[in-house]
């Protein structure tokens, strides 16, 4: 079975800050990836995803992904982060080359806190 | 336009009694999931529609859990005998395919407490 780890589970920074959340799956087969984000008092929204082609993708707010095959990860990364930048995030796969093409396993969950 | 919808937002019951969860998806959806978050974790599966049939049901944690979508739309989770570890964030999602490229649409969840 599928599994993903976020590595922590709170990262406080402070405005301007550099980030980087890990994330790991336990899959051998060819997956999908994401990343939601659940900002407070909202629901969750997909920040990026990797399907295929280029293994550095960019999503929405300045969020970029790496995907590292050989070290089964997905990285979230942000070169400056911003107030509103806190929230919860998480990490999903989904097997591509399964039946169950709908399923989603996430990940815990990485509480975001930036000061200002 | 209009987003995944849920009802009711919150569901407080009491131990033993039936619940029913409502999800409409975006329109022409044909996909539709169920998941469960519990405080402190991520979403976990319980299943998903590809129109009306369950394509994947493999989530569910027992058969007090099961989930109709008789039309195509709107979906109906349905707990029986609720036990106090029911009590999670039971979240709704659709996408125009089980195979869509562009991810799930969450709803704002259903929390339910089980007294």
């Amino acid at each position: 079975a599928q599994s993903v780890s976020q590595h922590n589970h709170h990262v406080i920074l402070s405005e301007a800050a550099s980030l980087e959340l890990g994330c790991n799956y336990s899959y051998g087969g060819t997956v999908n990836l994401f990343w939601y984000v659940q900002y407070p008092g909202q629901h969750l929204q997909l920040l990026l995803k990797y399907f295929s082609g280029d293994p550095l993708v960019k999503g929405i707010k300045g969020f970029e992904a790496e995907f590292i095959k050989s070290k089964f990860s997905f990285n979230l990364r942000k070169p400056s982060v911003q107030w509103s930048d806190t929230a919860e995030y998480f990490c999903a796969v989904r097997d591509a080359g399964g039946t169950s093409y709908g399923k989603l396993t996430f990940g815990q969950g990485t509480i975001l806190t930036v000061h200002p | 336009g209009a987003g995944v919808s849920q009802t009711p937002s919150n569901k407080v019951t009491e131990k033993g009694k039936y619940v029913e969860l409502r999800c409409d998806p975006i329109s022409g959806h044909t996909a539709l999931y169920w998941y469960r978050q519990s405080l402190g974790q991520g979403p976990e599966f319980l299943i998903y529609f590809q129109g009306t049939g369950a394509a994947d049901d493999s989530g569910l944690p027992n058969d007090r859990f099961f989930a109709v979508r008789p039309e195509g739309s709107v979906s109906t989770l349905k707990i029986q005998r609720t036990e106090r570890g029911d009590s999670a964030v039971y979240l709704c999602a659709s996408s125009l395919r089980d195979r869509a490229q562009t991810g799930q649409f969450f709803g704002p969840g259903t929390r339910l407490t089980v007294l």
